[in-house]
């Protein structure tokens, strides 16, 4: 089974310039995940995704952030523009949830992508 | 909310021995999930040892085992029989069994452990 991807893995830019990273999830995952792990933290969540209908987005600095998931699959999370104190980190997950069941439901993590914000 | 300790930065153990690596959270809830997730110098992180609260028995995977103590609100993970593959950070993660509405399943992650092995 493939696991989570993310592209790029690693990405420099300038202030005030913009970046987008993009994620494909875990085939038949219906739950996507992002994530923001600055050096030395754990990961905080920025944006949870229920197929393409926005979860919790109440970390998400939404002045200069912004994703989507369109037809509920691949996702996009895109900073413009971007600030120094940006430089981290970001990581996507997926889960699989079966709806009014609990579940342990495991989130799966891709490599994630490193960004520098110079 | 719910906040995840992690009070050791850093941690080493020699191969083959044994290390405990600690973790304190505070929750109101009274059914919820914990998660010990390790990450390895290429990021890519991976579930290792995951707990039910409801459950009075500690999991274990193979050489990793926790100490989850509920009423003192503590999940420590043991390594034992250390290798060098286990040279990683840890993280503890909290998620609640049933979120309010309008909530949802999200991790809360501590700061992680860094555990180097020595050879």
């Amino acid at each position: 089974e493939a696991g989570v991807a993310q592209s790029p893995r690693y990405k420099i830019i300038e202030k005030r310039q913009s970046v987008a990273f993009w994620c494909n999830p875990i085939s038949g995952h219906a739950t996507l995940y992002w994530y923001q792990q600055i050096l030395g933290q754990g990961p905080k969540l920025l944006i949870q995704f229920q197929n393409n209908g926005v979860v919790d987005d109440s970390q998400l600095p939404k002045d200069r952030f912004s994703a989507e998931r369109l037809k509920g699959v691949d996702s996009t999370l895109k900073i413009q523009p971007a600030k120094l104190e940006d430089s981290a980190v970001y990581l996507c997950a997926s889960s699989f949830r079966r709806p009014r069941r609990p579940s342990t439901d495991t989130q799966y993590f891709g490599p994630g992508t490193r960004l520098t914000v110079l | 909310a719910q906040t995840v300790t992690q009070s050791q930065p850093e941690m080493s153990v020699q191969e083959a021995e044994t290390v405990t690596l600690s973790c304190t959270y505070d929750t109101s809830e009274s059914d919820y999930y914990l998660f010990w997730y390790k990450q390895p110098p290429s990021r890519q992180m991976i579930l290792v040892i995951r707990q039910e609260a409801y459950k009075q028995q500690n999991a274990t995977e193979n050489r990793f085992s926790v100490n989850f103590q509920k009423a003192a609100k503590s999940f420590s993970l043991k390594i034992s029989d250390s290798q060098l593959g286990d040279a990683a950070m840890y993280f503890c993660a909290y998620r609640s069994a049933y979120p309010k509405r309008g909530s949802n399943y999200k991790l809360t992650f501590g700061k992680g452990t860094l555990l180097t092995v020595n050879p």
